[in-house]
């Protein structure tokens, strides 16, 4: 079965700087990738996908992923944090187009003025 | 256009009562998929429908079941309420379940 990992399940960033949060994968064929943002009480916003085109792939607000699979990881950054970057953060994963998603545990975000 | 919208946002029901959920997808959209998100953790996988038919189910329990209409919203019920069933609900629709899923706001149930 699919499954993510994320390491960390708070991370402090000051405003301005690097956001880097983690997410390892276990598979036995290449996934489908997401990451998705939570901001509180309301739904999931999708941020990027890797669905086995471009390895680093660019998505919304600035944010990106790499798809590495020697290391089975899709960590994602951002080189500089803002106060609405501040949300719950979930990595998750899918059998090739199936679309039936498995979630990490989320990372929460704080941003410091 | 209307993104996903759920209903009721916010329910309380007492344990052994039966609760159901509803879920409009976007307009043209032919699939739902429900999610249960307890407090602290990443959202899990309850069941996916397409075209009225489920094609999908995650670890629940029986009490959890779920429908889709000719107009393809959906419902999911949830009977025997227990005090670990709260949780926020979410819905996600899609065209056909193979494709990028978008989720409404949630409906955060409440059991005492």
């Amino acid at each position: 079965a699919q499954s993510v990992t994320q390491l960390g399940s708070h991370v402090s960033v000051s405003e301005g700087a690097l956001v880097l949060l983690r997410c390892n994968y276990s598979s036995s064929v290449p996934p489908y990738l997401f990451w998705y943002v939570q901001y509180p009480n309301q739904g999931l916003q999708l941020l990027l996908k890797y669905t086995s085109a471009a390895t680093l792939v660019k998505g919304i607000n600035g944010f990106e992923a790499e798809f590495k699979k020697s290391e089975t990881s899709f960590h994602l950054t951002k080189p500089s944090a803002h106060m609405s970057d501040a949300a719950e953060y979930f990595c998750a994963v899918s059998d090739r187009g199936d679309y039936k998603l498995s979630f990490g545990a989320g990372t929460t975000v704080t941003v410091r003025a | 256009d209307a993104g996903v919208t759920q209903s009721p946002t916010h329910l309380i029901k007492t344990r052994g009562q039966h609760v159901t959920l509803r879920c409009s997808p976007i307009s043209g959209h032919k699939s739902v998929s429900w999610y249960q998100q307890v407090l602290g953790q990443g959202p899990q996988f309850i069941f996916q429908y397409y075209e009225k038919e489920e094609r999908g189910r995650g670890n629940f329990p029986d009490r959890f079941s779920a429908r889709q209409f000719p107009n393809y919203s959906s419902e999911l019920n949830v009977n025997a309420l227990l005090l670990g069933d709260s949780a926020l609900y979410l819905c996600a629709s899609s065209l056909t379940g193979n494709t990028e899923a978008f989720f409404g706001q949630g409906t955060r149930l409440t059991v005492v």
